[in-house]
């Protein structure tokens, strides 16, 4: 993989749906990925940093795992709610690219 | 928070005239960057610096131009602007590369017509 791919593109769900989208990034010369929540007309925030292959964080209802060896990493979002509507950015931190996001709607 | 002021905020320019955008920041990091965003493309580097006086080309360096004079100040340049040049600006800080993440500034919406 030459560059960040995000998908889905967007995705739309229910209140309550738990969900997932990945992220894949060039494997090689990996030293951290990156994940940032952009909600519309203000500044992506930074969610996780994760630099281990295998690694595991969490913050409340939303977690993301990494795979260095493959070159993935998955972001999971449990019960989701209105208020996580935004799109999910990540960026492997070899090349200062972010991948084009996961813009997530979730309806009431 | 890293105290990271863009300037303009909103800027409507005409086709073929100069434009700079600044970003302030006041925490010292090292590490300064300029993306645009652009719907289905998300955030795409425009240059960056790592430090004062050093800066380098991202992807969509052509027709910018940056300056770093001091380590609280990146100016972006855009010599003769072009209507694809609308876009919303960000620029980002970092204290560090790997561990440490992008702290971004509100954004510059830029309209070029």
């Amino acid at each position: 993989i030459l560059n960040v791919e995000q998908s889905p593109q967007s995705l739309h769900v229910q209140e309550g749906d738990s969900t997932n989208f990945t992220c894949s990034f060039p494997s090689s010369n990996f030293y951290a990925l990156h994940w940032y929540r952009w909600e519309t007309a203000k500044s992506p925030e930074a969610l996780f940093v994760m630099t281990l292959n295998g690694d595991e964080k969490k913050k409340g209802r939303i977690s993301a795992t990494l795979n260095t060896k493959e070159g993935y990493s998955y972001l999971y979002i449990k019960g989701s709610q209105p208020e996580d509507s935004a799109t999910y950015l990540c960026a492997p931190d070899n090349d200062m690219r972010f991948g084009a996001g996961t813009r997530l709607t979730v309806k009431p | 928070d890293a105290g990271i002021t863009q300037s303009p905020r909103h800027k409507v320019t005409e086709t073929g005239t100069p434009v700079t955008l600044r970003c302030h920041q006041t925490e010292n990091h090292r590490y300064m960057y300029w993306y645009r965003q652009d719907p289905g493309h998300g955030l795409r580097l425009i240059h960056y610096s790592y430090g004062v006086k050093d800066t380098d080309k991202g992807e969509v360096s052509d027709g910018y131009s940056v300056s770093r004079s001091k380590t609280e100040d990146f100016l972006l340049t855009l010599e003769s602007a072009t209507s694809s040049q609308t876009s919303v600006y960000f620029c980002a800080t970092r204290i560090r590369l790997a561990t440490d993440g992008y702290t971004f500034g509100s954004g510059t919406r830029l309209t070029v017509v």
